[in-house]
């Protein structure tokens, strides 16, 4: 699979592969996280989230880690399809309200 | 309606004209909330409903941006004499409450010739 230590705003992986985009946060009083995919023209969707009471949650192919010791958060996709090309972005919130979005990572599938 | 809905979806104007932007949120969601995506970015925060009060308007650039939500549901986001630098995408989203999920609609197009 390919991964990421940093942030790079752009990752190129082949059908098939896992893929891991990562992201730091800035809030370390910040208690939700949530990941977001968002295609060209479209608005961000939904994909998982995360509270800091928690470092692993897991959905279908994807698992969200939270590491609140570094602040950093990152993104598993399993088994990478064509579909899930497109832009993500981590989001904090800190006593609800306005969410904060990290700088977006742009996935390109290849099959 | 089964998800957050947004008119126009792209919208054209002239500098120094006024334009109105409507979010219809998912059914029940008292929480509402106004962001603004430059090319390239990631949305940022603009204003924040918790039912018919404007909760934090924090993010409004200056005021030239008003937003209402008066029956606490459909919202319009108000900017009065257009600038070219209000040119962005204009996302709208809801949740049930604050501190969960966020539900984005898919955005109006502004530009500003």
């Amino acid at each position: 699979g390919e991964s990421v230590g940093l942030h790079l705003p752009t990752l190129s992986v082949q059908e098939g592969d896992n893929s891991i985009i990562n992201c730091a946060y800035s809030n370390s009083a910040s208690d939700y996280f949530i990941w977001y995919k968002q295609e060209s023209g479209k608005g961000p969707q939904f994909i998982i989230d995360i509270r800091s009471n928690m470092d692993k949650r897991q959905g279908q192919r994807v698992t969200v880690l939270l590491n609140k010791t570094v602040k950093h958060l990152s993104l598993q996709i399993a088994a990478t399809q064509p579909g899930d090309s497109a832009v993500y972005f981590c989001a904090e919130n800190n006593a609800g309200t306005a969410l904060i979005f990290g700088k977006g990572t742009t996935l390109s599938v290849s099959s | 309606g089964a998800g957050v809905s947004q008119t126009p979806s792209n919208k054209v104007t002239e500098k120094g004209k006024y334009v109105e932007l409507r979010c219809d949120p998912i059914s029940g969601h008292t929480a509402l909330y106004w962001y603004r995506q430059s090319l390239g970015q990631g949305p940022e925060f603009l204003i924040y409903f918790q039912g018919t009060g404007a909760a934090d308007d924090s993010g409004l650039p200056n005021d030239r941006f008003f937003a209402v939500r008066p029956e606490g549901s459909v919202s319009t986001l108000k900017i009065q004499r257009t600038e070219r630098g209000d040119s962005a995408v204009y996302l709208c989203a809801s949740s049930s409450g604050t501190s969960e999920t966020q539900y984005f609609g898919p955005g109006t197009r502004l530009l500003v010739l």
